[in-house]
């Protein structure tokens, strides 16, 4: 069965340092969502993704954030300057369809810590 | 504006009691789908169902049922003879057809644990 990938699991940052969250949606999906949990809190919408722009982007994601799909297959986060708030699971999400009525498919989350 | 309340904030239970957790939403979408979620401690989501806004039929899988009542905006979810491998966190989701790129609105989860 199809299933959205995430790597890395785990990543461990420097505060200040860039990092860059890779995520390889389902292959036939068109909308890309990125959504953060800072740890014991709610899932929270970051962004989403279509037809190689940004659609809808949260408060949340400033100009420290960007996404991007260099290539057909990965879609990627990437925080430039990286902040202890940032600290958090970071689950990207893809969708086939247009409307409500396409199901989010979710990654396993990369668990960011920055210290 | 999209809004999910989960007003239980921890619940436990001992093992093979009956549990409902709650959730009521807000949307001014008229086609909206209303999901739960479980996270368990390795913290992946796992969904669990999906119900769009114009049936109200009750759902029955296993143990879970879900009771949708659009009178009342609410979604609640039930566990019949809960087990230890049912604590997890759930989380209950609203998208709604009209609003932006369709993203998922979270309430703030439901923590059960289920004592042996």
């Amino acid at each position: 069965e199809p299933e959205v990938t995430q790597t890395p699991s785990h990543q461990v940052t420097q505060m200040g340092q860039e990092v860059i969250l890779r995520c390889v949606p389902i292959s036939n999906h068109l909308y890309f969502y990125w959504y953060r949990q800072i740890l014991g809190q709610k899932v929270e919408f970051l962004v989403s993704f279509y037809n190689n722009e940004i659609s809808e982007k949260s408060e949340i994601f400033d100009d420290q954030f960007s996404v991007e799909r260099p290539d057909g297959s990965n879609f990627t986060l990437k925080i430039r300057s990286t902040k202890l708030e940032d600290s958090a699971m970071y689950f990207c999400a893809s969708r086939s369809s247009r409307g409500a009525e396409g199901e989010q498919f979710f990654g396993p989350g990369t668990r960011l810590t920055v210290l | 504006a999209q809004k999910v309340t989960q007003a239980q904030t921890e619940i436990s239970v001992v093992e093979k009691e009956d549990v409902t957790l709650d959730c009521v939403y807000e949307t001014r979408d008229t086609t909206y789908y209303l999901f739960w979620y479980k996270q368990p401690p390795s913290g992946e989501l796992v969904f669990l169902i999906r119900r769009n806004s114009f049936d109200e039929q009750n759902e029955i899988s296993g143990r879970y049922s879900w009771n949708f009542q659009k009178s009342t905006s609410s979604f609640n979810f039930t566990i019949t003879a809960s087990q230890v491998v049912d604590s997890a966190v759930y989380f209950c989701a609203l998208q709604g057809d009209q609003t932006g790129a369709n993203n998922l609105f979270f309430g703030t989860g439901t923590r059960l644990t289920v004592i042996p």
